[in-house]
């Protein structure tokens, strides 16, 4: 089946540091989506990319989705503290509707 | 809106236990997702209804899970017996098919099995 790998599983910044997180399907997939969790709480939609080669921009954040629609990649210009939580990608395959999420990469900044 | 909403938000019960998680999902959702999530394993969908009905259940673990959607406002993931290793917190979800994928979570269930 369709497996979403993320990388790297953990990051830990120096505040005003960049970060990104790397995500790759072994299948073409119809769209990738990002979420962000916080420490205990639940995942929270950032992002939903369609189109091949999309580059979005939200603040700090940009999100890009690769010209063959298999990987995708979050990048955080000068992380904040309040950056600190698990990224997730998921993403949905030609045919169907059920997001496969990666495992997640768990950011923590230090002030 | 209330956003999705689960119960109990916490859950401690004993070996052999039956546990039953409820979920009410975002009025005008008609698809409604249940997730597991473990350090060891991640994000895992367990089932999802369109409708009411079961479309996918393929992530469900084994017979002992069961879940069910009798109408379009609530939802249970029931787990008889339960085991230590189905601890883990479980999330539902919601969206409205044609608006976006984007998935709506509710806060979760945290589940001990001890």
């Amino acid at each position: 089946g369709q497996q979403v790998m993320q990388i790297p599983q953990y990051q830990h910044v120096q505040e005003g540091e960049d970060f990104t997180t790397y995500c790759n399907s072994s299948t073409t997939l119809s769209n990738i989506q990002w979420y962000k969790q916080r420490p205990g709480g639940h995942p929270v939609f950032l992002i939903q990319l369609v189109k091949s080669g999309e580059v979005k921009k939200q603040k700090r954040l940009t999100f890009q989705f690769g010209e063959a629609k298999k990987n995708s990649s979050l990048h955080i210009t000068a992380t904040q503290t309040t950056d600190v939580g698990t990224y997730f990608c998921a993403g949905i395959p030609n045919s169907g509707y059920a997001l496969n999420f990666g495992k997640g990469t768990s950011l923590l900044v230090t002030p | 809106d209330a956003g999705v909403i689960q119960s109990p938000r916490h859950e401690v019960t004993e070996m052999g236990q039956e546990v039953t998680l409820r979920c009410k999902p975002i009025s005008g959702h008609d698809y409604l997702f249940w997730y597991r999530q473990t350090m060891m394993r991640g994000l895992e969908l367990l089932i999802y209804f369109n409708n009411n009905v079961p479309i996918d259940d393929s992530g469900m673990p084994e017979d002992r899970f069961s879940a069910k959607m009798p109408n379009a406002s609530f939802s249970t993931l029931k787990i008889q017996p339960s085991e230590p290793r189905d601890s883990a917190v479980y999330f539902c979800a919601s969206n409205r098919q044609g608006v976006s994928y984007e998935q709506y979570f509710g806060p979760g269930t945290r589940l001990t099995v001890t």
